[in-house]
């Protein structure tokens, strides 16, 4: 079975300010990994992926995650925070094991203040 | 071009009702979804079809049924609605291909469904 763990269910920045987002998870197999976005009454937005190639990812709007097999992570960062990143944001892993269905964490609000 | 489409995006019924969500990708993916997002934003897999067969069914009450008339399309009928069915429900799509692996889910606005 699989899991994912995000730390906090809130995180407050100031903008300009490092955005951390910590997600770990737990998988039997080699995992796949995502961060969504879901901004206020929206569908998930796909932020990044990590399936297999390279363990430092990059993905839309400035976010990147590194994944950390010894350390079971993918924490999604941005180095200076925009007030339009305000947003809740999901770590989801999958085995892709032909049908993908996603695990998600439960979710970080990140707030930014001016 | 909206790749994964719900309608309606507001549903408000009373207890008892039975009424449907409709789904549809035109994204040519085999693989649709729904996932319920709970009022504490927790999200989680509710059916997954490929190509029209029903693959998971998470142990979702038989008062919810699937309906996939395409690989295109995937509808949620709900009988009997109860309180704590409120929710948003969101669609999803999937493909795997042969060289490229499965993509990532495509997910469609979501149906804000309110039980009164």
């Amino acid at each position: 079975a699989q899991s994912v763990t995000q730390l906090g269910s809130h995180v407050s920045v100031s903008e300009g300010a490092l955005v951390l987002l910590r997600c770990n998870y737990s998988s039997s197999v080699p995992p796949y990994l995502f961060w969504y976005v879901q901004y206020p009454n929206q569908g998930l937005q796909l932020l990044l992926k990590y399936t297999s190639a390279a363990t430092l990812v990059k993905g839309i709007n400035g976010f990147e995650a590194e994944f950390k097999k010894s350390e079971t992570s993918f924490h999604l960062t941005k180095p200076s925070a925009h007030m339009s990143d305000a947003a809740e944001y999901f770590c989801a892993v999958s085995d892709d094991s032909g049908y993908s269905t996603l695990t998600f964490g439960k979710g970080t609000m990140l707030l930014v203040s001016p | 071009d909206t790749a994964v489409s719900q309608t309606p995006k507001y549903l408000v019924t009373q207890m008892g009702n039975d009424k449907s969500i409709k789904c549809e990708q035109n994204l040519g993916h085999d693989t649709m979804y729904w996932y319920k997002q709970d009022s504490k934003k927790f999200l989680k897999i509710m059916f997954s079809y490929n190509n029209k067969e029903l693959i998971i069914n998470e142990t979702v009450p038989n008062r919810f049924s699937p309906k996939s008339p395409d690989k295109a399309h995937l509808n949620l009928h709900i009988n009997s609605l109860e309180l704590g069915d409120s929710a948003v429900y969101f669609c999803a799509s999937t493909h795997r291909g042969r060289s490229t692996g499965t993509t990532e889910a495509f997910f469609g606005q979501g149906t804000r469904l309110t039980v009164v």
